[in-house]
């Protein structure tokens, strides 16, 4: 089930704006994964972490896995419409399975 | 390299029938999890297979079971149908373990009337 809480649960932003979600938990994680999701199909891998403190780019997305192991955040740097979607973020212990967080719905006013 | 493929995309069964669903992974991948995708639950694991067993198993009742095979291709198979199975059946499948990356597929969507 899931154990990670995600907020914001929505968000309305301004195309070119930058914006931030986070993922935090009760529980530690070895690995955080953050993904897209377009209506109709399955989540797209945007970023993996797998060291605490670690900070990793793909474009204008940023993410990274906090200290503590318990937490993790995304930004996205001047927001396109295309970035219209659903993201997810997702821990894995060392039971391998993965928890999702409840997503972020993200719309972008032109 | 070819993705997670899902077959079939979209499926419309009765309640109190039987469904089955197959996932091909990614080439070289021996791990498969399944999961289901509602509006009210969010993601919710179902199951995870790695080299034909069964690694780990979510809360879901009996008559969601599955199996893979010797080519990593799993199939997750619904008995006795519920209008409440309703929902995004996905896949994702990694290279091995702990500490790998996960891809999905498209996802079958199920409607049960």
């Amino acid at each position: 089930g899931q154990q990670l809480n995600q907020s914001p649960q929505s968000m309305f932003i301004q195309e070119g704006e930058d914006v931030s979600m986070n993922c935090t938990s009760s529980s530690i994680f070895n690995t955080w994964l953050w993904y897209k999701q377009d209506p109709g199909e399955g989540p797209v891998l945007l970023i993996a972490l797998y060291k605490a403190g670690e900070l990793t780019s793909n474009g204008r997305l940023t993410a990274q896995f906090g200290i503590t192991r318990k937490d993790s955040f995304l930004n996205i740097s001047a927001s396109i419409p295309s970035d219209v979607g659903i993201y997810f973020c997702a821990g894995q212990r060392n039971d391998y399975k993965l928890s999702f967080g409840a997503g972020t719905t993200v719309t972008v006013r032109a | 390299k070819a993705g997670v493929t899902q077959t079939p995309r979209y499926l419309i069964k009765t309640r109190g029938q039987q469904v089955t669903l197959s996932c091909s992974p990614i080439s070289g991948h021996r791990s498969v999890s399944w999961y289901q995708q509602t509006p009210g639950q969010g993601l919710q694991f179902l199951f995870e297979y790695f080299s034909e067993t069964q690694r780990n198993k979510g809360n879901f009742p009996g008559r969601f079971s599955g199996r893979q095979f010797s080519n990593s291709r799993s199939e997750m198979n619904v008995s006795t149908l519920e209008l409440g199975d309703s929902a995004l059946y996905l896949c994702a499948s990694s290279w091995l373990s702990m500490n790998t990356e996960a891809f999905f597929g498209q996802g079958t969507r199920l409607t049960v009337v």
